[in-house]
């Protein structure tokens, strides 16, 4: 079963507000990501989470801050979003972050509106 | 810089035709490299991974030419519900790491 989970599925925010993404996977698997992804363009990395260490974190705002309770859950806190980053938020997984062969698995998404 | 190029389509396809799609990447430290299939409004789910020569699975092919850099993906007898958006992806080389995807390919199969 190579199955992710995402919460909420959609939504909506206004400027001032303070949510949180959810991801979960029961894998074992030991890399986490997540990924923006605006319509009609593929996903964007965010960030990567290895053996629940943050190593990849593509010079995104501080508006958005990841974290990595344990190896199955992975969030991310939203804070003082700008309506521009309304978009679909993608997590996946993958098992073994150092085999070159190593596979990602993507959630269904949260889409996010910031109003 | 990090790029996978592809070919956005729309690419209309009689049902029952074969269709090949092509893409290039740029980074030749890649080691494995992946066909997603995203449906609209879905996520990008797992088609076939290539990191040898190619794959197959079912009407399926993916090949691989590391010389050239590029990647291909054939569809054999399409079906309607073939239609999508097919994302070529490659691994940034090593490591955990993202992955670097193209724009995508959009195929609408027709009746």
């Amino acid at each position: 079963d190579t199955e992710v989970t995402q919460t909420p599925k959609h939504l909506v925010m206004g400027m001032t507000n303070k949510k949180s993404l959810k991801c979960e996977q029961h894998m074992g698997h030991r890399a986490m990501y997540w990924y923006k992804q605006k319509a009609k363009k593929p996903p964007e990395l965010m960030f990567v989470y290895s053996y629940e260490k943050l190593s990849i974190n593509e010079s995104v705002p501080s508006r958005f801050s990841p974290e990595c309770p344990n190896s199955s859950l992975l969030n991310l806190h939203l804070h003082a979003l700008q309506p521009e980053d309304s978009a679909l938020y993608l997590c996946a997984s993958s098992l073994d972050p150092g085999d070159p062969t190593d596979t990602q698995y993507f959630g269904p998404g949260t889409r996010l509106t910031v109003l | 810089r990090k790029e996978v190029e592809q070919d956005p389509g729309p690419f209309n396809v009689p049902e029952g035709a074969t269709v090949a799609f092509n893409c290039t990447y740029s980074n030749s430290a890649s080691q494995s490299f992946f066909w997603y299939r995203q449906d609209c409004r879905k996520e990008p789910k797992l088609l076939m991974s290539v990191y040898s020569s190619g794959n197959e699975d079912g009407r399926f092919t993916a090949q691989l030419n590391r010389a050239s850099q590029y990647i291909s993906l054939l569809i054999r007898d399409s079906k309607l519900s073939d239609s999508a958006t097919y994302l070529c992806v490659a691994d940034s080389g090593g490591g955990a790491d993202g992955l670097t995807f193209g724009k995508g390919t959009h195929l609408i199969i027709q009746p």
